[in-house]
C-alpha cells in the first residue's frame, strides 16, 4: 500500500502560483512530510519538510491539514527553472530501514512559457 | 559547501560483466545511499551505510553489493549486469540515519549492451 498518493502531472503559466497536492492518509504520528523535485539528467533536491501546520522557507511553503492526512506545495511565481518532477515523502525519523526516504513517480510539473 | 561527485557519468557494459561506480562527498556525512532508477520511475533503494565499514540492504540489494571503505566515499558493484539493462543509479548523504535531508550526486547511466 503507497504511503503517499499525488497527481501524476501538472501545468501552470510562468508567473502562476502551484500547489501541488499529496495525500496520506495512513500517516503515523512518528511520521513527518518531505517535499524533494528532481530536474532532467540531476539526482533529486530537497526543497521543504515539515509536521503540521505551515511551513515556509524560500523555495516553498508547505501547508499540512489539522488531520495531517493531506499535504500541499505551494510554489509561488513559477518560471521555466520550476519544471521537475516533484515527490512528496512521508517517513519517520527514528532510523532503521522504515525511516529511509521511498520515491514514488512524483508529480511531473510543467511550465509553459 | 560541500559536494557529492558520481564516476563515471556514463557506463556502457557488455552482458555478464561486473561494473563499479563510485561516490564521493565532501560534507562528512556519515550516512550514504545508492538508488537505482529506471526511467520515468522513481527511486529505489539499492544499499546504505550508516558509517565508515557498514553496510545495509535495501529493497533492491538483489544483483548488487557495495563498498564503504572511507567515511566520504561508498562504491556499489553491479555482480552480472543484465542485457539491455538502463538505468540511472544515485548516490546521496546525509548528516546522519534519522535526517532525511539527503544530497544527491547527479548519477551514473547505465547501459548494458
Amino acid at each position: 500500500l503507497a504511503k503517499t498518493t499525488q497527481p501524476p502531472s501538472m501545468e501552470a503559466y510562468e508567473g502562476q502560483e502551484v500547489n501541488v497536492s499529496c495525500s496520506h492518509t495512513n500517516i503515523a504520528t512518528s511520521e513527518y512530510i518531505y517535499w524533494y523535485r528532481q530536474v532532467p539528467h540531476q539526482g533529486p533536491q530537497f526543497i521543504i519538510q515539515g509536521y503540521k501546520d505551515y511551513v515556509v522557507n524560500e523555495v516553498a511553503s508547505l501547508f499540512i491539514s489539522a488531520d495531517r492526512k493531506l499535504s500541499t506545495l505551494s510554489l509561488p511565481w513559477v518560471s521555466l527553472r520550476d519544471a521537475a518532477v516533484y515527490y512528496c515523502i512521508v517517513t519517520d525519523r527514528t532510523g532503521g530501514l522504515s525511516g529511509k526516504l521511498t520515491f514514488g513517480e512524483g508529480t511531473q510539473v510543467t511550465v509553459i512559457s | 559547501g560541500g559536494i557529492i561527485t558520481q564516476t563515471p557519468k556514463f557506463l556502457i557494459g557488455q552482458e555478464g560483466q561486473k561494473l563499479t561506480l563510485k561516490c564521493q562527498q565532501n560534507f562528512n556525512h556519515d550516512t550514504m545511499y545508492w538508488y537505482r532508477q529506471d526511467s520515468g520511475k522513481g527511486l529505489r533503494l539499492i544499499y546504505y551505510s550508516i558509517t565508515e565499514n557498514d553496510l545495509q540492504k535495501g529493497d533492491l540489494s538483489e544483483g548488487y553489493d557495495a563498498s564503504r571503505e572511507k567515511k566520504s566515499s561508498f562504491s556499489l558493484t553491479v555482480t552480472s549486469a543484465q542485457k539491455n539493462e538502463m538505468a540511472v543509479f544515485l548516490c546521496a548523504s546525509s548528516i546522519g540515519l534519522a535526517n532525511s535531508d539527503y544530497t544527491f550526486g547527479s548519477g551514473t547511466r547505465l547501459l548494458v549492451i
